[in-house]
């Protein structure tokens, strides 16, 4: 069975300061990864997402993430935070059934402070 | 043109009523989902068909029944509704199902049971 394992489910940065989010996975199989924003009352967008090319993965609004098999992680970046980033943000694997199931981590919140 | 889209925005009911909400996406994709947040912002999958065919149906009460009457629709029929129901419902859509895909969310319904 997949899951995915959300470290922090509150993160708070100055403006201008690095972001990190940390998303760890479990799979049995080769997974595909995504990163989705939900901003106040809206629906999740996808910021990035891996799908077993490129280990280092770059996505919407400056945002970049990086498969690292050794260590069962996607981590998501942004050398430099801004106001507008404050949001929900959620770490999805797939590929572990064949029904193409998404199974979402608990969600990080990330809070900018001016 | 809003790609998923989905009504009514807020619904306010009294436990024991029937209420429905709507899904519609314009993007032509095969597959379309339902998913249940509550009130912690976790995500989970209920439901998700593909070309009118149910693909996932997760451990949800047999109250919830979705309904496709054709690939762009994906309606969810509540019954006898109960105080733990409420929540945000989101719509979501994607290509064609399989692991690799993006999900496209509607901006969700927020139901409320009295």
């Amino acid at each position: 069975a997949q899951s995915v394992t959300q470290l922090g489910s509150h993160v708070s940065v100055s403006e201008g300061a690095l972001v990190l989010l940390r998303c760890n996975y479990s799979s049995s199989v080769p997974p595909y990864l995504f990163w989705y924003v939900q901003y106040p009352n809206q629906g999740l967008q996808l910021l990035l997402k891996y799908t077993s090319a490129a280990t280092l993965v770059k996505g919407i609004n400056g945002f970049e993430a990086e498969f690292k098999k050794s260590e069962t992680s996607f981590h998501l970046t942004k050398p430099s935070a801004h106001m507008s980033d404050a949001a929900e943000y959620f770490c999805a694997v797939s590929g572990d059934t064949n029904a193409g199931k998404s199974t979402f981590g608990d969600g990080t919140t990330l809070t900018v402070k001016p | 043109d809003t790609a998923v889209s989905q009504t009514p925005k807020y619904l306010v009911t009294q436990m024991g009523n029937d209420k429905s909400i709507k899904c519609e996406q314009n993007l032509g994709h095969d597959t379309m989902y339902w998913y249940k947040q509550d009130s912690k912002k976790f995500l989970k999958i209920m439901f998700s068909y593909n070309n009118k065919e149910l693909i996932i149906n997760e451990t949800v009460p047999n109250r919830f029944s979705p309904k496709s009457p054709d690939k762009a629709h994906l309606n969810l029929h509540i019954n006898s509704l109960e105080l733990g129901d409420s929540a945000v419902y989101f719509c979501a859509s994607s290509q064609t199902g399989l692991a690799t895909d993006t999900q496209y969310f509607g901006p969700g319904t927020r139901l409320t049971v009295l």
